[in-house]
């Protein structure tokens, strides 16, 4: 059973593009929605964090939005930048839970110069 | 920053012997965890702890494994009679509490299993 849906599996844009990376998910319970950057080599590192009763959230270039009757939420990065090169995961969890993070498959962006 | 430090960074260990892979978390967190990432897939729940026991475990983490925090910084993740298919990836993540709201789960940056 597939928890949390993510697509596209990869996606490439030039750079100060604005790569959207979406997710679904199934469980209603969850109210937790965090995003990871992971870079070859190294473990998932937080970007940024959404719970429901918001709809979207920003933390610098790092979008969130969330639609709660949808059941999915999608990750924008605006101006992106070669450096922004990386796997970026979705995930959820429910806080009743012991903090058991269920993952999507993760998407491969490349920035190009 | 603080951070989640995990050894060694690759193990390489013959089928059905029994691996122990070392994690120092965060030193004021008390909920730890492991997951793991097959290669190319997507990284997958073990096992939460918290207050020197199990508080929830995936269907993969079965009589394998175990998990213990041997004194105050080491968490420990032992695999025993290992098989091919144990080779992955292995996060150690910790947190100051239960997930969500203010307490994210930071991670390590991983110690590679290879199963020959």
């Amino acid at each position: 059973q597939q928890q949390v849906k993510q697509s596209p599996q990869s996606l490439i844009v030039q750079k100060g593009g604005i790569p959207i990376i979406n997710c679904a998910y199934e469980n209603t319970a969850f109210d937790y929605f965090p995003w990871y950057q992971q870079f070859p080599g190294k473990g998932p590192a937080l970007l940024i964090a959404i719970r429901p009763d918001v709809s979207e959230k920003k933390e610098g270039r790092f979008t969130i939005s969330f639609n709660k009757s949808a059941k999915q939420f999608s990750l924008h990065i605006m101006d992106s930048q070669p450096g922004d090169s990386a796997t970026y995961f979705c995930a959820a969890s429910k806080t009743d839970s012991w903090g058991k993070l269920q993952f999507g498959a993760g998407t491969q962006v490349v920035v190009t110069p | 920053e603080p951070e989640v430090t995990q050894t060694p960074s690759h193990q390489v260990t013959q089928m059905g012997q029994e691996v122990i892979l070392r994690c120092v978390p965060i030193s004021n967190h008390l909920y730890f965890y492991w997951y793991r990432q097959i290669l190319g897939q997507k990284v997958e729940f073990l096992v939460s702890f918290y207050n020197n026991e199990i508080s929830e475990k995936s269907e993969i983490f079965d009589d394998q494994f175990s998990v213990e925090r041997p004194d105050g910084s080491n968490f420990t993740l032992k695999i025993r009679s290992t098989k091919l298919e144990d080779s992955a990836m292995y996060f150690c993540a910790s947190s100051g509490g239960r997930t969500g709201g203010n307490q994210p789960q930071h991670f390590g940056d991983g110690t590679r299993l290879s199963i020959l």
